[in-house]
């Protein structure tokens, strides 16, 4: 059981635009900023989204964050084959002292 | 170039000892905790532990508490993890893993960076 909820799967269409929700509490979402990572099939995690909406250079603005609360969340716009991956939100614990993943989302472009 | 390369991992039998490395380049390596994030196959992300750019200050995931140690030596820019009394729920693929900002918080706020991995097996 994970300590940030996000639900196991998610799907769309090329074009459509997909959302990804994170849930966690006030120790973690509520209190530091969330990350989001992009997983290929075979390989390491790549870092999508920082600080709750802020984008690395090189990853397409389709791909957007956003926070509110103790909740967070991932928007993916005009979809395309190669976003097929898992999605993982990630945000540091201050009672834990330590991080804290949510499950992973399997994103299926249909 | 940013670069961290995993090695050490080997399959073990339960209640055996392993040590992992991380060779870290193309960063000033002393100035950043450091971070092993460990994934069971076919599951999802599980933070393992950190340890503070001096390596005065170490957290470890409670799954682990107790039976692993991370260590780092700045002057060969490396990043250890001893695990000892291994489960067969430790098996996994171990990454080791930057984070995006140095100094203040431990946490570094994100990782910017992960390894390959290097995979544990635990099995008798």
């Amino acid at each position: 059981q994970s300590v940030l909820t996000q639900p196991p799967s998610a799907s769309g269409t090329p074009g459509q635009r997909v959302t990804i929700s994170c849930s966690g509490s006030s120790s973690n979402i509520g209190s530091n900023p969330v990350s989001w990572y992009q997983q290929l099939p075979g390989t390491a995690p790549k870092l999508l989204i920082y600080s709750n909406n802020q984008r690395p250079s090189g990853v397409p603005d389709r791909f957007s964050g956003s926070k509110s609360g103790t909740s967070a969340s991932l928007a993916i716009s005009g979809l395309q084959s190669e976003d097929e991956a898992d999605y993982y939100c990630a945000a540091w614990d201050d009672s834990l002292n330590g991080w804290v993943f949510g499950g992973g989302t399997k994103l299926t472009v249909l | 170039e940013v670069q961290l390369v995993e090695s050490g991992g080997v399959v073990v039998q339960p209640g055996g000892s392993l040590r992992l490395s991380c060779a870290a380049s193309g960063f000033t390596f002393d100035d950043y905790t450091m971070h092993w994030v460990r994934q069971a196959p076919g599951k999802g992300l599980e933070w393992v532990s950190l340890i503070s750019w001096d390596g005065g200050s170490t957290y470890y995931a409670d799954s682990v508490k107790g039976r692993f140690t991370i260590s780092r030596d700045n002057s060969k820019n490396s990043l250890y993890l001893q695990m000892n009394s291994l489960r067969t729920e430790d098996t996994a693929l171990y990454y080791c893993a930057k984070p995006g900002v140095s100094g203040g918080s431990y946490s570094g706020y994100y990782f910017d960076y992960w390894g390959q991995g290097t995979l544990v097996t635990v099995s008798s």
